[in-house]
C-alpha cells in the first residue's frame, strides 16, 4: 500500500535553512506528481509546492516562492523541500502528499513533520 | 490572494443530513476548479474523500457525496454518524495552483 514518511523537521531560527525529506513506497513514484502541503497550528492546510515526475513542471505558492525549492530523486523514491530564509510564519506541520490521477491532489498523505521557526 | 470560503461551523444530529459548501472569491465554482474535499480529525493528517467534484475514493463511505450546487462546490453527508465529527476542507484549482478553504468544523450532537 502507499506509504509516505516525512523527516527533517526541527526548531530553526528566523533566517535559517532546513531540508525536508519524504520517503515513498507502495507505488511507482516516478509516475506521479508529488507535493508539499503545510498546516500552521490551529489553521487550515496550505498548498506549498508540487513537482511532476519529470521535474519539468514545478509550482510554488506565492508565500514561499524564491525561498523554497522542491526536488525529487526517482531512483530513491524520495521527495525533498529545501527551505531557506525561514520566517516565523513558516512554522507548521509539513506534509508530503501524492497527487493522484484524475485531479486528486493529496489522495495519500504522510504523517507530517513539524517545522518550528523561532528565536 | 484567492479566497475560498466555507461555513466555519455546522451542527447536525446523528442520522441527519448536512451539506457543506465551498465558494470561490472569483465567481461560481465549476468543474474547471476540480473541487476536492478532505476530512481531518484531531491529531491526524487530512484524508481525501471526494475529488474532481463528485468522485469517491475506494475508502470513501457511501454516505458522503460531492456536487456542484448554486455556484458552489458541495459535500453532503447523509445518515450522519458520530464518527463524522471532524474538520472538513475543500480545495479548488486556480490556474496552476491549488487553494484550500478555511474549513468547516462539523459537530454531531
Amino acid at each position: 500500500q502507499v506509504h509516505l514518511v516525512e523527516s527533517g523537521g526541527d526548531l530553526v531560527k528566523p533566517g535559517g535553512s532546513l531540508r525536508l525529506s519524504c520517503a515513498a513506497s507502495g507505488f511507482t513514484f516516478s509516475d506521479f506528481f508529488m507535493s508539499w502541503i503545510r498546516q500552521a497550528p490551529g489553521k487550515g492546510p496550505e498548498f506549498v509546492s508540487y513537482i511532476n515526475g519529470g521535474t519539468n513542471d514545478i509550482y510554488y505558492a506565492d508565500s514561499v516562492k524564491g525561498r523554497f525549492t522542491i526536488s525529487r530523486d526517482n531512483a530513491k523514491n524520495s521527495l525533498y523541500l529545501q527551505m531557506s530564509s525561514l520566517r516565523v510564519d513558516d512554522t507548521a506541520i509539513y506534509y508530503c502528499a501524492r497527487l493522484g490521477n484524475g485531479w486528486s491532489p493529496g489522495d495519500y498523505w504522510g504523517q507530517g513533520t513539524l517545522v518550528t521557526v523561532s528565536s | 490572494q484567492t479566497v475560498v470560503t466555507q461555513e466555519p461551523s455546522l451542527t447536525v444530529s446523528p442520522g441527519g443530513t448536512v451539506t457543506l459548501t465551498c465558494a470561490s472569491g472569483t465567481g461560481a465554482v465549476t468543474d474547471d476548479y476540480h473541487p476536492n474535499w478532505f476530512q481531518q480529525k484531531p491529531g491526524q493528517s487530512p484524508r481525501s474523500l471526494i475529488y474532481n467534484a463528485r468522485y469517491k475514493h475506494s475508502w470513501t463511505p457511501a454516505r458522503f457525496s460531492g456536487s456542484l450546487l448554486g455556484g458552489k462546490a458541495a459535500l453532503t453527508l447523509s445518515g450522519v454518524q458520530s464518527d463524522d465529527e471532524a474538520d472538513y476542507y475543500c480545495l479548488l484549482f486556480y490556474d496552476r495552483g491549488w487553494v484550500f478553504g478555511g474549513g468547516t468544523r462539523l459537530t454531531v450532537l
